[in-house]
């Protein structure tokens, strides 16, 4: 059945630092690509999406890149921020809004 | 607009007693899903609601588990007969879906019922 597969974290990094999540995914077909946030306390934003291949899906200095051939849709941004220390999920969908999310990678942002 | 409520906001109980949780979606939203989140995993799907109608249901959810939305507004989501293995967070989101189209523009999450089973 359709998957997704995310790195561990926590990631760890510093302020202005460069952020890389990745996170793979096996399904057929071309399912729709999304990363939610969970900042603490709070419920599972929708930081950005993808509905096909080779779309960038972007929001907040955040990006990804739906890539068919790597069966991938990593997040990156170019400079974080203590801000952005959260909880990111990868999630993928078949024309519906029923969600199969990845286990997701807690990020820590220090000064 | 208050976004998707969810209450209680946390819930402890002891083995074998039963809970409900309720979720007050966006005003005109007639869809409503209640995903499951263990601690380290992703939310995972239970069920979903098109207005009223109850239109899928995971195999997660047994039959210690019921949802309902009466009204095609608000729903509840009880477990009976609770096990330890039930400790989680409750996830509840809305979207306003169309009839021809499968997926919806905007899908809104609550901020969670977290159970703790004792």
């Amino acid at each position: 059945g359709d998957s997704v597969t995310q790195m561990e974290g926590p990631v760890t990094l510093s302020e202005e630092a460069f952020l890389t999540i990745n996170c793979t995914y096996t399904a057929t077909g071309y399912p729709s690509l999304f990363w939610y946030v969970q900042y603490p306390g709070e419920g599972l934003q929708l930081l950005l999406k993808a509905t096909k291949a080779d779309d960038k899906g972007s929001n907040k200095g955040f990006e990804a890149t739906y890539r068919k051939e790597t069966t991938s849709f990593h997040l990156e941004k170019g400079s974080v921020q203590v801000s952005d220390s959260a909880v990111y999920f990868c999630a993928l969908s078949r024309n519906t809004d029923k969600l199969i999310f990845g286990t997701g990678t807690r990020l820590q942002v220090f000064p | 607009d208050t976004g998707v409520s969810q209450n209680p906001r946390h819930k402890i109980t002891k083995r074998g007693q039963n809970v409900t949780f309720r979720c007050d979606p966006i005003s005109e939203h007639n869809r409503l899903y209640w995903y499951r989140q263990t601690l380290g995993q992703g939310p995972e799907f239970l069920t979903y609601f098109q207005n009223e109608a109850q239109l899928e249901k995971s195999r997660l959810l047994s039959d210690r588990f019921s949802a309902e939305r009466p009204k095609g507004s608000f729903s509840t989501l009880e477990i009976q007969r609770t096990e330890q293995g039930d400790s989680a967070m409750y996830l509840c989101a809305s979207s306003l879906g169309f009839r021809d189209r499968g997926r919806s523009e905007k899908l809104l999450f609550g901020s969670g019922t977290q159970l703790s089973v004792l």
